[in-house]
């Protein structure tokens, strides 16, 4: 079965300062990865995927994620963090091996702080 | 173009009653997903649809039924309510990535709708 987990609830940063967020998976296949964010009372926007090829992935506002297929880890990260970047992070997971349920399976979720 | 959207935003039910959340994914998304999202469950998957068909389904009790339209528009109904069902229902859409499930393609999620169960 598949699974992804987010050990930090909380992460705590100063504005400038860079910022990681940490996500490690649990699947058969290939892993498809995917980082959400969300706002109080918003659904979920879509950050970044690594499906496949070069291990650093750039996504929206700035952020990044590394995958490491040896740690099964896949951490956000954006060297500079704003304000605007406090909410609620979501990494999740899909299992590419054939046969595998076909879900996104989403980790616990990490509140990210940026203190002024 | 316009984004994933759920109506109604807000709902309150009594225990027992039931309840149809609706959902219209973006233009050209054929594949449309529905979450639970709770403060100790946190995101948990229902079901995923593809041109009418459930290609996938959570582990919820069949008391959470859904269906989807012919234009992709899709519904989810839970019946005899139970106070744990108070949640945000999300829903969101996606294109095919393979064998008509969402695959590697990423989600867009709607705003979702506030269920409370009184």
């Amino acid at each position: 079965a598949q699974s992804v987990a987010q050990p930090e609830d909380q992460v705590n940063v100063a504005e400038g300062n860079p910022l990681t967020v940490k996500c490690t998976y649990s699947v058969s296949g290939n892993p498809y990865l995917f980082w959400y964010v969300q706002y109080p009372n918003r659904g979920l926007q879509f950050l970044l995927k690594y499906i496949t090829g070069d291990n650093l992935v750039k996504g929206s506002y700035g952020f990044e994620a590394e995958f490491n297929k040896s740690q099964t880890s896949f951490h956000l990260k954006k060297p500079s963090a704003l304000v605007s970047d406090s909410a609620l992070y979501f990494c999740a997971v899909r299992d590419g091996a054939s046969g595998s349920a076909r879900q996104l399976t989403f980790g616990s979720g990490t509140q990210l702080t940026v203190l002024p | 173009k316009a984004g994933v959207t759920q109506t109604p935003r807000y709902l309150i039910k009594t225990r027992g009653q039931q309840v149809t959340l609706s959902c219209s994914p973006i233009s050209g998304h054929r594949s449309v997903s529905w979450y639970q999202q709770t403060p100790g469950q946190g995101l948990q998957f229902l079901f995923e649809y593809f041109s009418e068909t459930q290609r996938n389904k959570g582990n919820f009790p069949g008391r959470f039924s859904g269906r989807q339209f012919s234009n992709s528009r899709s519904e989810m109904n839970v019946s005899t309510l139970e106070l744990g069902d108070s949640a945000l229902y999300l829903c969101a859409s996606s294109l095919p990535g393979y064998i008509g499930t969402s695959g590697y393609n990423e989600q867009f999620f709607g705003p979702g709708t506030r269920l409370t169960v009184l």
